[in-house]
This record gives structure tokens, sequence and C-alpha cells, in this order.
């Protein structure tokens, strides 16, 4: 069965200081990566989406960068956290070619002070 | 306009009563459509996928309106257990990707 790991669960960051969050996924190939975040009190902003290795599509200008360095692991990263990056990041995978629904993992909780 | 709007609730039912929630969406061409369930502090987790002709399972009923452009929610019975935030999802055309609403809270009391 697919399992998809996310990690770290929780992270308190200084303001400037870098950020990279790292997500995998087992027991599938190919699949539909995708970052989210969700503020206090707010729906989830999808971030960035990726339909394979090496391809990131962004949805939203923002400090934060996607890497899909292999076929089943999406990092998220930050030269330089601000305060609005806080939030609750959650990494998600789908079948490729196919729309099911996501299948989210259990997120990163980060505030930055 | 949003793409996928939803009241924010929260609504507060006793056990065992029946609760509704709609969700209306921007894009007539809209693919796919979804409710998740999330919990407080946790990952969304996928409720049911909402089809065209209606679905049901167990006390959960999705029903889909594209003339109108709605999705809503039924729950029967209603359970402690229910009390979460509900997320309705729609696929827009061309895209292998979810947008989500706000989520509507339900609150389920003794």
């Amino acid at each position: 069965s697919q399992t998809i790991h996310q990690w770290p669960a929780t992270l308190v960051q200084p303001v400037g200081s870098p950020l990279s969050l790292e997500c995998t996924v087992e027991g599938t190939s190919n699949p539909n990566l995708y970052w989210y975040r969700q503020a206090a009190g707010r729906g989830l902003q999808l971030l960035f989406y990726s339909v394979g290795i090496g391809q990131i599509s962004s949805e939203v200008p923002q400090n934060l960068s996607a890497s899909r360095p292999q076929d089943r692991q999406f990092i998220l990263s930050s030269k330089k956290l601000l305060l609005s990056d806080s939030g609750f990041y959650l990494c998600a995978w789908s079948e490729g070619m196919q729309n099911y629904g996501y299948t989210f993992g259990s997120g990163t909780r980060l505030t930055v002070v | 306009r949003k793409e996928v709007e939803q009241d924010p609730g929260p609504f507060n039912v006793p056990e065992g009563a029946t609760v509704a929630f709609n969700c209306t969406y921007s894009n007539s061409a809209s693919q796919s459509f979804f409710w998740y369930r999330q919990d407080c502090r946790k990952e969304p987790k996928l409720l049911m996928s909402v089809y065209s002709s209606g679905n049901e399972d167990g006390r959960f009923t999705a029903q889909l309106n594209r003339a109108s452009q709605y999705i809503s929610l039924l729950i029967r019975d209603s359970k402690l257990s229910d009390s979460a935030t509900y997320l309705c999802v729609v696929t827009p055309p061309g895209f292998q990707k979810l947008v989500f609403g706000t989520g509507t809270r339900l609150l389920v009391s003794p």
C-alpha cells in the first residue's frame, strides 16, 4: 500500500534562517506531488505541484521554493524565513494522470519567531 | 469571487441530528468534486468523492448540482466523533490539482 511521510512534525525557526521540509512517498511510482500551506484559521493554499522529476510549478509568488530530486521525494525550501511563513505545511500525492483525490502527509507545523 | 465558497459555521448540533452543508464553486467546467474532513491540527482526509448522480456512504450523502454549481454533504444521525471541519474540494478543468474551500466547522454535542 502507498504511504506518505513528512517531517519534521513541528519546527520553530528564527526569522532569516533557512528551511528544508522533506516529503517522501512509498508504494507508487510517478505520483503527482503537492505542497500546501494552511495559515491559522485559513484554508489550504497550494504552493507548488510537480508531475515528474525536476518539474515544479509554482502557484503563488513567495519566499519559498520546491525541488523534486527523485521520483518520490519532494522538498520545500527557503533561504531566509519570514514571520509570514508560519503555518501548517502539508505534502500530498495523487495518482499521476488520474484524480481520485489526494492523500496528505501528517504535516509540519512551522512557527517563525 | 472565490473558486470554492463555504459557510464557515460553526454548525452546533445535538447527537442524532441531521445536518447539511453546501458549497458553491465558480468554474462551471470543474471536473471532480470531493469532501474532505479535517480534525483540529491534523491533516485533511478524504471523506468521499461526489458524483453527478449523488452518492451515499453510510450516514453520509453527497450530491452535486452542476446547473447551480453547488455541492452538498448531508450527515444523518450525527455522532460526537463527527465534530470536525469539512472541506469542499474541486478540480478546475485541465489541471491535476485540487482547490479547497476554507471549510465548515461542525460541533456535535451530547
